[in-house]
C-alpha cells in the first residue's frame, strides 16, 4: 500500500534554532515528492523534488531526496516565529493524479 | 499567472441544510480540480478530483457531490448536511500533464450546527 510518513508529528524549538522535519514513502514507481507548509489557512507550495533534482533550496529553507532509503528531509536553518507552521509532505500514486499526504509536523518556534 | 479562488470564506449552516461551495480557477487551461476536507488538527482527506467538464471521480463514500460545469469551475455540494460535515475545504488545481504540485484556494470554514 502506498503511504506516506512524516516524523516528528510535533516540534517545538526557539527561535534561531536549526529544525529537520523527514518523510518518509512508499510508493509505486516515484516520480516526485512535494512539500508544503500550512499556516491557518490553505497549504503553500514550498519544493518538488524528482528524481533528476535532489536537492533543493531557497533561502533558509532547503530539502533533501533520498532515493535509495526512500526519505526527504527538510531543513530551516536560524527559525524565526514565522515558520510556525504545519508542514506537509506528499507524494503522486503513480496511477492517477492523487497526492498521498503525510499527516504533517507542527513546527512551534518560541521567542 | 494563474489564481484560485474559492468563496465562501467562513460558513455556519443548521444541519440539514444544503450546500453548496465553488470554486474558479483563472489564468490556466484544463486544469486537474480537486476538493479536499480537512478536520480540525488533521490531514488532508482527498473527497473528489476531476480532469475534465462533467469528469468526476469521488475517493470516499458520504452525503457530498461535485460537479464540473466548465473547465474552469468546480463546485461542492450537499442535499443535507451532517454535523460530521464540519470542517475546512480546500479547493486546488494542477496542470493537467505535467508536475505534480497543487495548489490552493483560500478554503472554507464550515461550521455545521
Amino acid at each position: 500500500e502506498d503511504k506516506v510518513v512524516q516524523s516528528p508529528l510535533s516540534l517545538v524549538v526557539h527561535e534561531g534554532d536549526t529544525v529537520t522535519l523527514n518523510c518518509s514513502y512508499e510508493v509505486t514507481n516515484f516520480r516526485s515528492l512535494l512539500w508544503y507548509k500550512q499556516e491557518k489557512k490553505a497549504p503553500t507550495f514550498l519544493f518538488m523534488l524528482t528524481s533528476s533534482g535532489i536537492e533543493k533550496k531557497s533561502g533558509r529553507l532547503s530539502s533533501i531526496l533520498d532515493k535509495k532509503e526512500l526519505f526527504s528531509i527538510l531543513n530551516i536553518t536560524a527559525t524565526q516565529t514565522g515558520d510556525s507552521a504545519v508542514y506537509l509532505c506528499a507524494v503522486p500514486m503513480d496511477s492517477n493524479y492523487q497526492l498521498i499526504w503525510g499527516a504533517g509536523t507542527k513546527l512551534i518556534i518560541k521567542p | 499567472s494563474q489564481t484560485i479562488h474559492q468563496w465562501p470564506a467562513t460558513l455556519v449552516q443548521p444541519v440539514g441544510s444544503p450546500l453548496s461551495l465553488e470554486c474558479t480557477v483563472e489564468g490556466t487551461s484544463n486544469p486537474n480540480l480537486y476538493w479536499y476536507r480537512q478536520a480540525a488538527g488533521r490531514g488532508l482527506q482527498l473527497l473528489f478530483y476531476s480532469v475534465g467538464i462533467g469528469q468526476i471521480s469521488s475517493e470516499v463514500p458520504q452525503n457530498l457531490s461535485a460537479s464540473r460545469p466548465q473547465d474552469r469551475q468546480f463546485i461542492l455540494s450537499s442535499k443535507k448536511l451532517l454535523l460530521s460535515d464540519s470542517g475546512f475545504y480546500l479547493c486546488a488545481w494542477s496542470v493537467l500533464w505535467g508536475p505534480h504540485e497543487q495548489y490552493f484556494g483560500p478554503g472554507t470554514r464550515l461550521t455545521v450546527t
